[in-house]
């Protein structure tokens, strides 16, 4: 998982509320990314930055939101908008010497109670 | 569909045993890159093999592409019940925005002791 956290690593939500998951990274690393798994699935990206102040939708994106302030730090908000939440998500960043790997944090599990 | 389908979804061998699983995808890729998740984590990168080369080498992991069939090989020999994980295939597509991969459905490889 490297240098890359994500907190919590379970979160429970009651129907209606949002719920922000945290990804920080210490690889100074420019692009982060978000992606939601659902079991036995692959990989669906919500959102990725390419750098701080900017962020682009992923394929989606509907009922997530995100932000970029600081190179560190790319929280995923899910809103009440978001139908079924309920998922393992995933935050990636990649660069340094390659921007085709990517490298993950450890995920947080996400449950509507 | 996704870019990169897995086949088998599902793979159980005995210990020893060598576990090829396969990856098809549809547009013209940059890179094909191969990760392992174990149960409830994040992603591990193994591999990455470029347009241009045909086959590639690490340690008990040998990855081929053949980018006229649209398609590349994971072959893992000597398995070791460590192995035990899914196993997915991620295309970097040539006019990808933001170095953004399409991750396949992955496979589940049992190594039974």
């Amino acid at each position: 998982d490297g240098g890359i956290t994500q907190s919590p690593k379970y979160l429970f939500r009651k129907e209606g509320q949002n719920v922000t998951l945290s990804c920080e990274q210490n690889l100074n690393h420019d692009a982060m990314y978000w992606y939601r798994q659902d079991p036995g699935q692959g990989l669906r990206l919500i959102y990725y930055s390419q750098i701080v102040n900017d962020f682009q939708k992923g394929d989606i994106a509907e009922g997530y939101s995100v932000s970029r302030e600081k190179k560190e730090s790319f929280p995923l908000t899910v809103t009440s908008a978001q139908k079924n939440p309920t998922a393992f998500y995933l935050c990636a960043t990649t660069g340094g010497g390659s921007t085709d790997t990517q490298y993950f944090g450890p995920g947080t599990r996400l449950t509507v109670l | 569909s996704q870019q990169g389908e897995e086949d088998p979804q599902a793979l159980s061998i005995q210990e020893g045993e060598n576990a090829t699983m396969n990856c098809s995808y549809k547009t013209s890729i940059n890179n094909l890159q191969w990760y392992r998740q174990n149960s409830g984590r994040g992603l591990v990168h193994l591999i990455l093999i470029r347009s241009n080369e045909r086959e590639k080498h690490s340690g008990r992991l040998r990855v081929t592409l053949d980018t006229s069939k649209k398609s590349s090989s994971l072959l893992i020999t000597a398995s070791r019940a460590a192995d035990t994980a899914s196993y997915f295939c991620a295309t970097g597509p040539v006019k990808a925005a933001g170095n953004k991969l399409t991750f396949g459905g992955g496979t589940r490889v049992l190594v039974k002791p």
